[in-house]
C-alpha cells in the first residue's frame, strides 16, 4: 500500500519567485509513479506532472518540474517564476505501476498556495 | 470531445434515499475510476474499473455499487444515503497507452446527505 505525505497545510510565494511543494511517499513496490494535481477554488482537479520510479531524469513540464529523490522518498512539486493563477490547492498522488496504469491512486491531504503580487 | 462528463452538479439527499451519481466520458478510455473528496482532505478512492465488465474496489468502497456495462459510462450507486456519505465526488478516466498516465477528472458532483 502505498502513503502520500504532504507536511505544508499552507504555503506563501512573492509573484515571479520560485517555491517547492513538498511530498513524501511511502512504498515497498519497486515500481511506482507520482504525481501533481491542481486543484483550484472552482474545484476542478489538473494534471501537471509525471513521474515514474525508473525514470531516470526528472520530470518538467513548462514551469513545474518534479525534484524526485528515491532515497529520501520525496517527490517535491517546483514552481518556477509563480504567477498569481497558480494560487491553488496541490495534491501530490502515488500508485504502483498496475495501480498507477488503472488509475488507482493515493493522494496526499494537500497544500494550499498563496500567490502575493 | 466533451471529456468527462457528470451528472448531477449538485445533490441534496435524505438519510436512507439511493440515487445514482452519473459519469461518462467520450474519448474511449479503458480505464475509468470515482473518487470522494472530503472538506480539507485528498481524494479517496472508492472503485474503479479496467474495461466494461470489470471493476474493482478503492479504498473506501463501503455504501457504493458500481458497474461498466459499456467503455463510456461507469455510474456510482449510493445504497441508502448516510450524512458520512457528504462529500464531493469525482469519475475520472485514462487511456491505456498514455505514457503520461494522465487521469483526466469530470467537474465534480457535490453532495449533502441531511
Amino acid at each position: 500500500a502505498q502513503k502520500i505525505t504532504q507536511t505544508q497545510p499552507g504555503m506563501f510565494v512573492q509573484e515571479k519567485e520560485a517555491v517547492t511543494l513538498d511530498c513524501t511517499y511511502d512504498t515497498s513496490d519497486q515500481s511506482y509513479g507520482l504525481f501533481w494535481y491542481k486543484q483550484p477554488s472552482s474545484g476542478e482537479m489538473i494534471f501537471l506532472i509525471y513521474q515514474g520510479s525508473y525514470d531516470e531524469q526528472n520530470a518538467t513540464e513548462g514551469r513545474y518540474s518534479l525534484n524526485f529523490q528515491k532515497a529520501r522518498k520525496s517527490a517535491n512539486l517546483v514552481i518556477s517564476a509563480s504567477q498569481l493563477g497558480d494560487s491553488a490547492m496541490y495534491f501530490c498522488a502515488g500508485g504502483n505501476a498496475g495501480g498507477t496504469s488503472y488509475g488507482k491512486l493515493t493522494f496526499g491531504q494537500g497544500t494550499i498556495l498563496t500567490v502575493h503580487p | 470531445n466533451a471529456g468527462v462528463t457528470q451528472t448531477p452538479k449538485f445533490q441534496v439527499l435524505k438519510t436512507g434515499q439511493s440515487m445514482t451519481l452519473q459519469c461518462a466520458q467520450d474519448m474511449n478510455h479503458e480505464y475509468m475510476s470515482w473518487y470522494r473528496q472530503d472538506p480539507g482532505m485528498g481524494l479517496r478512492l472508492i472503485h474503479y474499473s479496467v474495461g466494461a465488465g470489470i471493476t474493482d474496489q478503492g479504498e473506501v468502497p463501503n455504501g457504493y455499487n458500481v458497474s461498466r456495462s459499456t467503455t463510456e459510462d461507469f455510474p456510482l450507486r449510493l445504497l441508502s444515503a448516510a450524512p458520512s456519505q457528504t462529500s464531493v465526488y469525482f469519475c475520472a478516466s485514462r487511456r491505456h497507452r498514455d505514457l503520461t498516465y494522465e487521469q483526466y477528472f469530470g467537474p465534480g458532483t457535490r453532495l449533502t446527505v441531511t
